[in-house]
């Protein structure tokens, strides 16, 4: 089955400073998600990575602050910019099957300081 | 260490008993569910999901009962083991939005051995 590579799996930043988070999906796949896990918290929504075109955001959070870029239909990128300690958070991207659930990759872990 | 599940709910039960996990889910039109396992440091991961014409599936140890009256989805976890210890989410798909996955409060499920 497919997979979903994450880098970096953690990472430790300066308040001001943006960071960059890859996905990579070994097989080619139609939706694309970005969720942020703050700690002990669920999953909620960040945005829609669309192969082409612009990311659809949900409700309260901007392009501004989390661009998303998808080239192509097994890779996208999330940046988190200009961060402040409450972005601090688990960042999960992921895919769904042909059969209509979402796979997870392992999540990037960010502490910013 | 990993905060994952430290502020939710707690599921304790022995091991070998059955354990049955709950969740409320808020718009009718929702037509598919995923319950989905999160262990320490780790991303989500499929366990079993239902469709809204379905009240029940059966997985291996697993089953998922759907309430569409009460808008209530349940997981029942048979024969506990410790490998199931970990932080179980319901997330549901809305009618309206295609794979796109919202994700409830989620629990904490301890084993005892």
């Amino acid at each position: 089955s497919a997979v979903i590579s994450q880098k970096p799996s953690r990472d430790i930043c300066q308040r001001g400073t943006s960071l960059t988070i890859q996905c990579q999906v070994d097989s080619q796949v139609t939706m694309m998600f970005w969720y942020r896990q703050q700690p002990g918290q669920s999953l909620t929504l960040i945005a829609t990575a669309n192969q082409g075109s612009e990311a659809t955001y949900e409700s309260g959070f901007v392009i501004d602050k989390f661009p998303i870029s998808r080239p192509n239909l097994t890779f996208s990128t999330l940046t988190v910019s200009n961060m402040s300690p409450e972005d601090s958070s688990i960042y999960l991207c992921s895919a769904d099957r042909e059969t209509g659930e979402l796979f997870f990759g392992e999540g990037s872990r960010l502490t910013v300081l | 260490g990993e905060s994952v599940g430290l502020h939710l709910p707690t599921l304790s039960v022995q091991e070998g008993d059955n354990s049955i996990i709950n969740c409320a889910y808020s718009n009718s039109a929702s037509d598919y569910f995923i319950w989905y396992k999160q262990e320490s440091g780790k991303g989500p991961q499929f366990i079993i999901d239902i469709r809204s014409n379905m009240d029940k599936r059966q997985g291996q140890r697993v089953t998922v009962l759907l309430n569409k009256t009460v808008k209530h989805l349940s997981l029942q976890i048979a024969a506990t083991q410790p490998g199931d210890s970990a932080v179980y989410f319901c997330a549901e798909n809305r009618e309206d939005s295609s794979y796109k996955l919202i994700f409830g409060s989620g629990t904490r499920l301890l084993v005892r051995p």
